[in-house]
């Protein structure tokens, strides 16, 4: 089945850890993201790539980094720069990242700081 | 700057009713595209139903259809005959050619009671 794979589901950090979240995706789409969600809020877009080794910041990519090595993947890693990282991540792709494109979303990664 | 704006915080409606989701959105583009997600409490964002600014005719997909109205502004989502697996949250959302990203709204939390 074609999708978009995230993991972990669930995520642990101890304050001034790097963590790195997973995002893959066999749907053969050019363009990925990364979104963050906090709890009672809409969407807001961390990175996007629309092409393997670029990517671009979105609105709120400070204390975050990105790679896009692979079609497939592209993994986030929130850095100990990252002020307030626990939310909800969530990883989407689309086709080819034009902007109008249906953009579909991973099952997500609950990322807690302790 | 794009803008979604949903102003009903949450809904109740009962089985088999009906059920209305308004969204009205901002934006200078000519050419943007208008999207609905659900999103379950597991927090996986499902994609629902999509309108192209030039689109002629509302969208519809299976008991989801869209009421775009171009000229107010608005991009209601209608459910018909609701069902028990409608409970959760639904988002309205945008974009426009050339922008990478997709502008979300607050979120219409629906429940369905028996």
């Amino acid at each position: 089945d074609g999708g978009i794979t995230q993991s972990p589901k669930y995520l642990f950090r101890k304050e001034g850890q790097n963590v790195t979240l997973s995002c893959e995706q066999n749907l053969n789409h050019d363009a990925m993201y990364w979104y963050r969600q906090d709890p009672g809020q809409g969407l807001r877009l961390i990175y996007y790539s629309q092409i393997v080794n670029d990517f671009q910041k979105g609105d709120i990519a400070e204390g975050y980094s990105v790679s896009r090595e692979k079609k497939e993947s592209f993994p986030l890693t929130v850095t100990s720069a990252q002020k307030n990282p626990t939310a909800f991540y969530l990883c989407a792709s689309s086709i080819s990242g034009t902007g109008t494109d249906t953009q579909y979303f991973g099952p997500g990664t609950r990322l807690t700081v302790l | 700057a794009q803008k979604i704006t949903q102003t009903q915080p949450g809904m109740f409606v009962q089985e088999k009713e009906a059920v209305t989701l308004d969204c009205t959105y901002d934006t200078s583009d000519p050419s943007y595209g208008l999207f609905w997600y659900k999103q379950p409490s597991s927090g996986e964002m499902i994609f629902l139903i999509y309108q192209g600014s030039y689109d002629q005719q509302n969208a519809t997909e299976g008991r989801y259809s869209l009421n775009f109205q171009k000229a107010r502004k608005s991009a209601n989502l209608v459910i018909s005959a609701s069902q028990l697996g409608d409970s959760a949250m639904y988002f309205c959302a945008m974009s426009g050619k050339g922008a990478q990203k997709l502008v979300f709204g607050q979120g219409t939390r629906l429940t369905i009671n028996p």
